[in-house]
């Protein structure tokens, strides 16, 4: 069973509406949280990481961590063409080893 | 700020060719990692290196070598490439703690004829 599942698969929105993504972890070991984010032909960039519990601000991103629920979102308000790529939500344990599990992705599409 | 160069950006292999994909990172950092990524399967971890000369095995690391021989570079070698394998192999370096953010490169693109 996928340690971090994301949802949805994919997601559309207009430009300059609000972009919500969803990610749920099965593990209580997990305590940190990131989001990245892949343009096609790219790597992956950190978009963000988020550990407490509550709301994270940065610019146009928005995270929010439950650990109660092990749900953290990801919400993007006014969405750009630019924002269409690939998000991952990765996960991973307390330690010194850096060690991510990825979730298979939510595939954003903003249509101008 | 630094940058991750992996090399070649394509690679064409045949079925049970040993393939060397190859890492260098300008960050300074001390952890290294190298990942499969196949379409619909999200990033898996082969190996990793928490400092020179160290090898960690990650979930997907059957049918792989690595090597660390530098702090910089981190080699990645597929032992007997698979007939009709099509995957991107994508490198990425941390600070050695474990919160630390993940830097990726540009990956390797592989196709096995």
């Amino acid at each position: 069973q996928q340690k971090v599942q994301q949802s949805p698969e994919s997601l559309s929105v207009p430009e300059g509406g609000m972009a919500s993504l969803n990610c749920t972890s099965s593990d209580r070991n997990f305590q940190y949280f990131w989001w990245y984010r892949q343009h096609s032909g790219e790597g992956p960039k950190a978009l963000m990481s988020i550990f407490s519990d509550g709301d994270k601000k940065e610019g146009r991103f928005t995270a929010h961590l439950n650990k109660a629920s092990l749900h953290v979102s990801l919400h993007i308000r006014d969405s750009q063409p630019s924002d269409s790529a690939l998000y991952f939500c990765a996960a991973s344990e307390p330690g010194n080893t850096g060690k991510l599990i990825f979730g298979l992705g939510t595939t954003l599409q903003v249509q101008p | 700020g630094g940058i991750i160069t992996q090399t070649p950006k394509f690679l064409i292999g045949q079925e049970g060719q040993k393939l060397t994909l190859k890492c260098q990172q300008n960050f300074n950092h001390d952890t290294m990692y190298w990942y499969r990524q196949d379409s619909g399967k999200g990033l898996r971890l082969i190996y990793y290196s928490i400092t020179e000369n160290d090898l960690q095995k990650g979930d997907l690391s059957e049918g792989y070598d690595a090597s660390r021989e530098k702090k910089s570079s981190f080699s990645l070698t597929v032992t007997s490439a698979q007939k009709n394998e099509m995957a991107v192999f994508l490198c990425a370096s941390s600070i050695a703690t474990g919160v630390d953010t993940q830097y990726f490169g540009p990956g390797t693109r592989l196709l096995v004829l």
